[in-house]
């Protein structure tokens, strides 16, 4: 069961927009929209930030956003924030003999 | 609220099996259309999902770890517990609990995780 791929870090200025890309195959990211992301400040348990590849659960804030193309999904954040410094994770469903595969991570970086 | 905890002890020795326990708050584990999953996360590094249970009893287990892993649900405690065997020093990691909805399959909930060390 391989990880889904991240870049291990991007950064940015207050106010930019970033985006971070979750690379998997044609059985899991390109197979299903069930790709979600998960946003960890350190210490901290994971909270959901996007599912089903695009939509924002309750509370999120609409800075964050999801797409996916092929085999790839991406988070973008718009209007970097100090308080989104934080490692995200993309998870994929990936069919009934795997079933859930995580990214491993990416750590965002507010400059 | 939902809320998820987990408990068990903190320190396994090699060779032996790690036991934890998730207690479910604030709802019944058997109500809606939920998988109850363990996930762990080694210091510095990502996720890794373990398996997950069904109320009705169903699993499924991450292959790399299957033939070690057991999760079981006890409905009357609002509980399920992930068991382990023979762990080795790559077993010592935070592991969480969590609450997957069915459908979408996202973890919505989750525990504050344990972190579970195996070392003599």
């Amino acid at each position: 069961q391989s990880a889904l791929t991240q870049p291990a870090s991007v950064s940015g200025s207050p106010g930019q927009s970033i985006t971070i890309s979750c690379t998997g195959t044609s059985s899991d990211v390109g197979s299903y929209n069930l790709v979600s992301w998960y946003q960890q400040h350190p210490g901290k348990a994971p909270k959901l930030m996007i599912y089903e590849v695009s939509k924002r659960p309750s509370g999120v804030s609409n800075r964050f956003s999801g797409s996916k193309s092929g085999n790839t999904a991406s988070l973008t954040i718009s209007g970097l924030q100090a308080e989104d410094e934080a490692d995200y994770y993309c998870c994929s469903y990936a069919g009934s003999s795997t079933f859930e595969v995580f990214g491993g991570g990416t750590k965002l970086t507010v400059l | 609220q939902v809320q998820l905890q987990e408990s068990g002890p903190g320190l396994v020795k090699p060779s032996q099996t790690l036991s934890l326990t998730c207690t479910v708050s604030g709802g019944s584990i058997s109500s809606g259309s939920y998988y109850w999953s363990w996930i762990r996360q080694p210091a510095g590094k990502g996720l890794e999902w373990i398996g997950r249970i069904y109320t009705s009893g169903s699993t499924n287990y991450n292959p790399s770890l299957k033939s070690r892993v057991t999760i079981s649900v006890d409905t009357s405690k609002n509980q399920f517990s992930l068991k382990l065997s023979s762990v080795t020093a790559a077993d010592t990691a935070v592991y969480y609990c969590a609450r997957v909805d069915t459908a979408m399959v996202t973890y919505d909930y989750w525990g504050q995780g344990t972190l579970v060390t195996v070392s003599s």
